[in-house]
């Protein structure tokens, strides 16, 4: 069925490094949303992402949508412990699949001070 | 806080049983989603329900039912439960007006965590 893949599963960082996640999807996506889940806590929408290439910051973070509207990613810089936890992408796909998320598996940031 | 809340926090139970997992959505979110997230697993997308109807169905499986009654809160009832229902279910809620469910936000809950011992 149609997935949405995201890499790595796990990235461990030394405090200060940057760090990027990488969401794929095998068909044109209509736009997707990225979501942090702290430990122990609830996914956190965070941004959401809608035209081909588009690129958005907050603060440290950068989400870009690729041009064929397949992929994405989210770039921290300089991460700091505060970054921790676990981020997620979601695609919606186009036609009848439209009303759900599709969730990657997301991607285990640890940050070691 | 997201606005959603979910009861129980936890709920232990044994194989063959049955429980129900409640939800109340955001004030004025006409639409609830049902997740359920294993260890190490991404999201499931279960079941979602817009304004009490049925409006997408993902991965749920026969012996799991979902509802969303009038006042908008929703029930998942999971039975004949297995060891490997144990997980965390997450309802999410989204304004889910007309023409805005294609970039509708979802706010999740706090989720409950089951145990099937």
């Amino acid at each position: 069925g149609q997935q949405v893949m995201q890499i790595p599963q796990y990235q461990h960082v030394q405090e200060g490094e940057d760090f990027t996640t990488y969401c794929n999807s095998s068909t044109t996506l209509s736009n997707i949303q990225w979501y942090k889940q702290r430990p122990g806590g609830h996914p956190v929408f965070l941004i959401q992402l809608v035209k081909s290439g588009e690129v958005k910051k907050q603060k440290r973070l950068t989400f870009q949508f690729g041009e064929a509207k397949k992929n994405s990613s989210l770039h921290i810089t300089a991460t700091q412990t505060t970054d921790v936890g676990t981020y997620f992408c979601a695609g919606r796909l186009p036609g009848a699949g439209s009303y759900q998320l599709t969730f990657g598996k997301g991607t285990k940031l640890s940050v070691i001070p | 806080d997201s606005g959603v809340t979910q009861t129980p926090k936890h709920l232990i139970t044994a194989t063959g049983q049955r429980v129900t997992l409640r939800c109340s959505p955001r004030s004025g979110d006409l639409s609830v989603y049902w997740y359920q997230q294993s260890l190490d697993q991404g999201l499931q997308f279960l079941i979602q329900y817009y304004n009490g109807e049925e409006r997408a169905k993902g991965n749920i499986l026969e012996r799991f039912s979902a509802q969303q009654f009038p006042d908008l809160h929703s029930e998942l009832n999971l039975s004949s439960l297995e060891l490997g229902d144990s997980a965390l279910y997450f309802c999410a809620s989204s304004v889910g007006a007309s023409g805005r469910l294609i970039t509708d936000t979802q706010y999740f809950g706090p989720g409950t965590r089951l145990t099937v011992l």
